[in-house]
């Protein structure tokens, strides 16, 4: 089973809220990721986890705040957006960080 | 820097046609090649990947990769599509950070349109 789950599947929010997306998996895998994509481009790559711990933050601001409480369980806090943030997130998990990535269905969010 | 290019934007063919869509690659290093698919709206599905070994790659769906080295390429073929191939297709190659990391970048991708 390569199963990556999300929730909510779709958010639309105010640039004044708090929200959260959510990643699960059951893999046993100890990497996790969150991607930012797009419309019409590919995925960007934001943040990675290794063994709970944050590896990589690739510049994202300060208004997009990951959190793993735990090994099968990524989130994505977010607060004060940009319309500009609109887009689909992707969560993706891998036995460690160096093996293939399977990626979940992503979470569509708007941003007013 | 690494990079990934998938030359053709769009591609339109006839159902039961054969399908190649290109991806070229810049690595220093053996790459590991993946091919992944995402229907609108969608995540992104691994179709088939190459770490080493034989060049030929067999994936799901009834596509295949042949790795060429010496072309830096990585091309995905299918014998004959279906309609409900038409969906986005990214080339993505993993690239090791500093810190050792499998970081994937992703091509433009191609978008494949199929004709009844």
């Amino acid at each position: 089973d390569t199963e990556v789950t999300q929730t909510p599947k779709h958010l639309v929010m105010g640039m004044t809220n708090k929200k959260s997306l959510k990643c699960e998996q059951h893999m046993g895998h100890r990497a996790m990721y969150w991607y930012k994509q797009k419309a019409k481009k590919p995925p960007e790559l934001m943040f990675v986890y290794s063994y709970e711990k944050l590896s990589i933050n690739e510049s994202v601001p300060s208004r997009f705040s990951p959190e793993c409480p735990n090994s099968s369980l990524l989130n994505l806090h977010l607060h004060a957006l940009q319309p500009e943030d609109s887009a689909l997130y992707l969560c993706a998990s891998s036995l460690t960080y160096q093996e293939t990535q399977y990626f979940g269905p992503g979470t569509r969010l708007l941003v007013l | 820097a690494q990079s990934v290019t998938q030359p053709d934007i769009h591609i339109t063919v006839s159902e039961g046609a054969s399908l190649e869509l290109r991806c070229n690659y810049s690595y220093g290093a053996t790459p590991y090649l993946f091919w992944y698919v995402q229907s609108p709206g969608q995540g992104l599905q691994l179709l088939l990947k190459y770490f080493s070994g034989d060049t030929l790659v067999q994936g799901i769906k009834g596509f295949e990769a042949e790795f060429k080295r010496s072309q830096s390429s990585f091309n995905l073929r299918k014998p004959s599509v279906h309609w409900s191939d038409a969906a986005e297709y990214f080339c993505a190659v993993g690239a090791k950070t500093p810190g050792g990391y499998n970081k994937l970048i992703f091509g433009a991708g191609t978008r494949l349109a199929v004709h009844p």
